[in-house]
Order: C-alpha cells, then structure tokens, then sequence
C-alpha cells in the first residue's frame, strides 16, 4: 500500500533554532515529491518539486533533499513568520498514475 | 488573473441534502483534484481526473460524486449518503509535462462545508 509520513506530528521552535521535517514514502512508482506549506484556514502554497535522490530545491530559510526513501525539509534560522503547517505530497505511477497522496503534515510553531 | 476558484467559501446544508462544490480552473491544467481535510489533519484524496470525461476514486470516495465534462471545471457533489461531510474541501489542479508527468498541483482557496 502506498504511504507518506511525516514526522514530527507538531514542533516547536525559537527564533533562530535551525531544524529538520522529514517526509518518508513507500510507494510503488514515485513520479515526483512536494513540498507545501498552508496557513490555517487556506489552501496550501507550492514550495518545491523534486524528482530524483540526491535533488536539492533552495527557498529563503528553507531547503528540500531527497533520497530514495525519504525527504527533508530544512529550516535554517526560522522566524516567526515560518509558523505553519508543512505538508509533503508523491505523485504515483504504476496503475495510480495520476494520483497525487499527501502527509498528515507537521504543525511548526516558532516562537519570538 | 489565472487560478483556481471555488465557491462558495462557506456552505450549509441540512442533514440529508446533496450540495454540489464548485472548481474552476483558467491554468489550462490537465489534472483536477478534490480533496477534504478535517482538523488537524494532512489531505485525503477523494475523486481526481486526468482527462475529460474520465475520473478515478481517492481513497475516500464513499458518499461523493463528480463530473469533468469541461476541463476548466470539476464539480463535487457530497450525497446524503456521505455520514460526516462537515470538512474543509480543497480543490487543486496540476499541468502535465511529456518529461515528468504530473508536476505540481495548484490550490483553491476552499470550501468550508458545515452540515446543521
């Protein structure tokens, strides 16, 4: 069965204190890993595509890696303004070609 | 300005009545999605569509239906059939590339759908 998981469910960061999400897959096929980030009550805003192990994607404070089984999303030096919930999405192939699963999302607090 | 909307943003309905959600594209994308998401929770997959006239089942399709008979628009209807449709509804849309596939998907702004 096809899975993405995100861990830490929620964490907790102060201003300045650099840190890892991680979004694992198991998934038969994968045709492309996202990264997006959505503030309560709205729809999520694209960060980053990646398409291959070993791919690095740059935005501001944030930077996305990908391996084969696996991705992180590194905040380096956060602000308050980074608070949000992040969520990581696979396009499948195979048979589910087409279907795009998302993470249960990390809640990420950073505090002044 | 191109996007995705959906309307409305608030929405009520009675137990026991279908209500149709609206989604409509002017990116020109291939791919149309409809997603829910409950409280604290990531987004679960409920129909998408690559083509016109086609559509294939999420992972939560019990008690809802859908149409692409245009490729700018996706409607969802939640059916009386469905036990628990108060939820945030996510519309989204992503181009095909002949290199990648499916790249990355575009969001509606969503609908908020209480039942009373």
């Amino acid at each position: 069965e096809d899975q993405v998981t995100q861990s830490p469910e929620a964490l907790r960061l102060q201003e300045g204190e650099s840190s890892s999400l991680n979004c694992s897959y198991t998934v038969s096929g994968l045709r492309g890993l996202f990264w997006y980030r959505q503030d309560p009550g709205k729809g999520p805003e694209f960060l980053f595509t990646l398409y291959s192990a070993g791919e690095e994607k740059e935005k501001e404070r944030l930077k996305a890696t990908l391996t084969k089984k696996e991705s992180f999303l590194h905040i380096t030096a956060p602000k308050p303004e980074d608070s949000a919930t992040y969520l990581c999405a696979v396009h499948l192939g195979g048979t589910s070609y087409g279907k795009l699963t998302f993470g249960q999302g990390t809640i990420l607090t950073v505090h002044p | 300005d191109g996007g995705i909307t959906q309307s409305p943003k608030y929405l009520f309905r009675k137990e026991g009545q279908n209500v149709t959600l609206s989604c409509e594209q002017n990116l020109n994308h291939d791919a149309m999605y409809w997603y829910r998401q409950d409280p604290g929770q990531g987004l679960r997959l409920i129909y998408y569509s690559q083509i016109v006239n086609d559509f294939q089942k999420g992972d939560i399709a019990e008690g809802y239906s859908v149409s692409r008979e245009k490729k700018e628009s996706f409607p969802l209807t939640v059916t009386s059939a469905q036990k628990n449709p108060t939820a945030f509804y996510l519309c989204a849309s992503s181009p095909y590339s002949p290199i990648q596939g499916y790249t990355e998907a575009f969001f509606g702004q969503g609908t908020r759908l209480t039942v009373v």
